[in-house]
């Protein structure tokens, strides 16, 4: 099982500054990587997939980089509805999630 | 637009059963493989079975092998999840997905809403 750890657990930011959220893995997933969003009482959204691919409708403020087991979302001026939980999710192996990272405002 | 419309939650006593349906619509059901994802109160996400479109081969999480099966019936675009010998472990949150870029090893395209399981006495 390929076990993700993301960081930090929790990020406290203003709206407008920049936002760095990670995703290690316990092995390489090659770019087999995609990263989600969750509000509360919401459903995950699909944002970027294979590691650095926007989802259709996601704002390009949305960025992710990486491959092998570091893996980098960046969301490059926060706006107020994006503060929430992300997850990082691999599909190299049979599927597993970070444990998320919540975003919050400062 | 793609919807995925769970129900058949609810509560059971532990060593019980439920079965829960997907009904989707906006995308054709029968081209894709559908998942299960699964997320327990205050907790993150777990990937719980996944379903292939035609052939109906069938992949699950060791947590849930042997207890859960995941059907579809492409004539009605629904997607099923029968759940036996249910545990409070399995207390939680039920998604429905649409998949892409494989069967289990895949994204979660599209989500539904989900329906609440809770296992308590």
């Amino acid at each position: 099982e390929i076990v993700l750890t993301q960081s930090p657990d929790t990020l406290s930011l203003s709206p407008g500054e920049r936002a760095t959220l990670s995703c290690r893995a316990s092995q390489s997933v090659r770019s087999y990587l995609a990263w989600y969003q969750q509000k509360p009482g919401q459903a995950p959204r699909l944002l970027i997939y294979d590691a650095s691919n926007r989802a259709t409708g996601i704002p390009a403020r949305f960025s992710g980089s990486g491959s092998g087991t570091d893996f980098t979302l960046t969301i490059s001026s926060l706006e107020p509805e994006d503060f929430a939980v992300y997850y990082c999710q691999q599909r190299s192996s049979w599927p597993s999630f970070g444990q998320g990272t919540r975003l919050e405002i400062k | 637009e793609v919807q995925l419309v769970e129900s058949g939650g609810g509560l059971v006593q532990p060593g019980g059963s439920l079965r829960l349906s997907c009904a989707a619509s906006g995308f054709t059901f029968s081209s894709y493989a559908m998942s299960w994802v699964r997320q327990a109160p205050g907790k993150g996400l777990e990937w719980v079975s996944s379903i292939n479109a035609s052939d109906g081969n069938t992949y699950y999480a060791d947590s849930v092998k042997g207890r859960f099966t995941v059907s579809r019936d492409n004539s009605k675009n629904t997607l099923y999840l029968q759940m036996n010998s249910l545990t409070a472990e399995d207390t939680a949150l039920y998604y429905c997905a649409k998949v892409i870029f494989g069967v289990v090893t895949a994204y979660f395209h599209s989500w539904g809403q989900g329906t609440l399981v809770t296992v308590s006495s």
